[in-house]
């Protein structure tokens, strides 16, 4: 059973506008979220993260939103450029855990 | 500059075969992560180990996986025997950790593309 999801598989953007890429988890006693860029034939490389004493965190044209409510993360890309085409990974722990736990992806395409 | 390497980059083996991954962190590092990314289950964490310790291989099938780091510059990953639904790419990324928490930044390798026929 997954307890991170990205249910898009991949989205389609033009380039300028704004990316959102959406994560889902279910266990409430996540505290620690982050986003991971994966390039083909490449590892994933650290994006942003954010602590669940935040709602937002922003890094240059890189904000991650926590709604621990819905149990909901959001990165927004903007403005979005082709180079951030690749498939991103958001992953969650918990302090008690001692392990992270990465969703299935989501393969962002920007359009020229 | 400094990366986590992986060997080999690409596998391809029959049904039954002897697996080994190698992996070399980043020196300086004293955690080691494995990972399987499959299309439907996305990363999976397999294993890890601080100072060459294993912490927790609870998502690794223990009867024919096995993960070890015989000396702080290499983690290895062993299937045996290898079966068609271990196909997938095996990601090792590495990390410093300052304490005994998990909460470390990860530097991935490119990966070992395996397919097991």
């Amino acid at each position: 059973d997954q307890q991170v999801k990205q249910n898009s598989p991949s989205l389609s953007v033009q380039e300028g506008r704004i990316s959102i890429l959406n994560c889902d988890y279910t266990n409430s006693m996540f505290d620690y979220f982050l986003w991971y860029k994966k390039y083909p034939a490449e590892g994933p490389t650290f994006l942003i993260s954010i602590s669940s004493i935040k709602d937002k965190n922003e890094d240059g044209r890189f904000t991650v939103f926590l709604n621990k409510s819905a149990k909901h993360l959001s990165l927004h890309i903007v403005p979005s450029q082709p180079g951030d085409s690749a498939v991103y990974f958001c992953a969650a722990s918990a302090s008690l855990f001692n392990k992270f736990y990465f969703g299935s992806g989501t393969k962002l395409n920007v359009k020229p | 500059d400094a990366r986590v390497t992986q060997t080999p980059r690409h596998k391809v083996t029959e049904m039954g075969q002897e697996v080994t991954m190698r992996c070399q962190p980043i020196l300086g590092h004293n955690t080691v992560f494995w990972y399987r990314q499959t299309m439907m289950q996305g990363l999976e964490l397999l294993a890890y180990f601080r100072n060459r310790a294993p912490l927790d291989d609870s998502g690794m099938p223990k009867d024919r996986f096995s993960a070890e780091m015989p000396d702080a510059t290499l983690a290895t990953l062993k299937i045996q025997p290898s079966e068609p639904r271990d196909s997938a790419v095996y990601f090792c990324a590495s990390g410093l950790a300052e304490t005994s928490g998990i909460r470390i930044e990860q530097f991935f390798g490119p990966g070992t593309r395996l397919t097991v026929l």
